[in-house]
């Protein structure tokens, strides 16, 4: 399996723009999570999906923030409009369900840069 | 809400020194704990995690792991590092009985000087 596949692994925007990163979970697991990493917040949970069900967006910032999962090989994180506060890598995760225990796999991640 | 606390946010050790960071969650239930590890440039990949049984749990590089349940910690050792073990260093705690949500801890940076 070729891991995580996460795309574009660098995109460099204009505040007020809409960005949209991709994330294709490894095939079979259950589980796909939306991470960000800062400096000043270290790594977040936004979002994540169960079976392409979204469990839980409380780590979703604002409205500005969306994400999606139509099926089991394809995520999208979306942000719209964006600002430069935004700026972070955005890495997408997935693990297998083993009752209670999940072993995470990342993306390479996606950096984001709103000038 | 369980939580991880990192005490160190930044550790320097020279080659062949003696590794320990530190790992404090907050929740009095059952957990399962990971270290993570972020090599420069690189994605986090998992370096070795407690689920159940020996609370001594040993992962990749010659690293290893102790649960001490009443401490809540599960602080990593690595009896001597080298030069390639400059990383960041996260660890985790997942909820036994929410099985999807792992909380992260905020990091420690640690640089090997040759």
């Amino acid at each position: 399996d070729a891991g995580v596949i996460q795309s574009p692994r660098h995109e460099v925007t204009e505040m007020g723009q809409e960005v949209t990163l991709r994330c294709k979970p490894i095939s079979g697991h259950d589980y796909l999570f939306w991470y960000r990493q800062t400096m000043m917040r270290g790594l977040e949970l936004l979002i994540y999906f169960n079976n392409n069900v979204p469990i839980d967006d409380s780590g979703m910032p604002e409205d500005r923030f969306s994400a999606k999962m139509p099926n089991a090989s394809f995520s999208t994180l979306k942000i719209q409009p964006s600002e430069p506060r935004d700026s972070a890598v955005y890495f997408c995760a997935s693990s297998p369900h083993r009752g209670g225990a999940n072993v995470l796999t990342f993306g390479a991640g996606s950096r984001l840069t709103v000038l | 809400a369980q939580s991880v606390s990192q005490h160190n946010h930044h550790v320097i050790l020279s080659e062949a020194a003696s590794l320990e960071l530190g790992c404090n969650y907050s929740y009095g239930g059952t957990v399962n704990l990971f270290w993570y590890v972020q090599y420069p440039g690189q994605h986090l990949q998992l370096l070795l995690k407690y689920f159940s049984g020996d609370p001594l749990v040993k992962g990749i590089k010659g690293f290893e792991a102790e649960f001490i349940k009443s401490k809540f910690s599960f602080n990593l050792r690595k009896p001597s590092v080298q030069w390639s073990d400059t990383a960041e260093y996260f660890c985790a705690v997942n909820i036994n009985t929410n099985a999807g949500k792992s909380t992260f801890g905020d990091g420690t940076t640690l640089t090997v000087k040759p």
